[in-house]
């Protein structure tokens, strides 16, 4: 029962390069969520998807990109990391709108 | 965007003794709310849920009061442990397909 999984946990950029982090369920969910934490600033939402092969930015979407090319995939990219990304990613799913999100375990992101 | 806020940012309680952490929304159309517990360096786990047309939910330690009329929301532990030790965060959701999350309250625990 893994639930949602993120990779990499942890990862260094330099300005510039780009990265994507994954995010993977196993548990048939349909909505599927990107979000990045900063102290003090909570949980953002950066892009989410309703359902395999949609997406849709959220309140962060900026200097991001995402995919769902799979039902259980969603991955988000940096093309050009910037040291304002530096940040926690967690990435979230649900089956169902009325109900709560699983999280993963998060990515933590340093651009230098 | 609507906000979620919470009323105080740090709450530091004896061991044994019941902890309140209180939040606050603005959008009168939430209708669903959410209680999540997030530990150091993992993600935030989902503690207890209640929806508009309730006021008052309990779980296992946990109780969460809504509380319509002043767009308030409250997470009541009793017999507070060490382990409740964390952040917590309050999530609604008034339209669209996702939950606006609260900044958090850091919970310490003390012996």
């Amino acid at each position: 029962n893994a639930g949602v999984t993120q990779t990499p946990k942890f990862r260094v950029l330099k300005t510039g390069q780009s990265m994507t982090l994954l995010c993977a369920q196993d548990m048939n969910h349909e909505y599927m969520y990107w979000y990045r934490q900063d102290p003090g600033m909570g949980l953002r939402l950066i892009h989410y998807s309703v359902g395999e092969g949609t997406t849709a930015k959220g309140e962060v979407p900026d200097g991001y990109n995402v995919s769902r090319l799979k039902k259980q995939n969603f991955l988000l990219g940096l093309e050009s990391a910037a040291p304002s990304q530096t940040s926690v990613y967690f990435c979230a799913s649900t089956q169902d709108l009325n109900y709560g999100y699983t999280f993963g375990s998060g990515t933590r992101l340093t651009v230098v | 965007g609507e906000s979620v806020g919470l009323h105080l940012p740090t709450l530091s309680v004896q061991e044994g003794d019941n902890s309140i952490i209180n939040c606050a929304y603005s959008n009168s159309a939430s209708d669903y709310f959410i209680w999540y517990k997030q530990e150091s360096g993992k993600g935030p786990q989902f503690i207890i849920d209640i929806r508009s047309n309730m006021d008052k939910r309990q779980g296992q330690r946990v109780t969460v009061l809504l509380n319509k009329t002043v767009k308030h929301l409250s997470l009541q532990i009793a017999a507070t442990q060490p382990g409740d030790s964390a952040v917590y965060f309050c999530a609604e959701r008034h339209s669209g397909y996702a939950l606006n999350f609260g900044k958090g309250t850091s919970l310490l625990v003390t012996p």
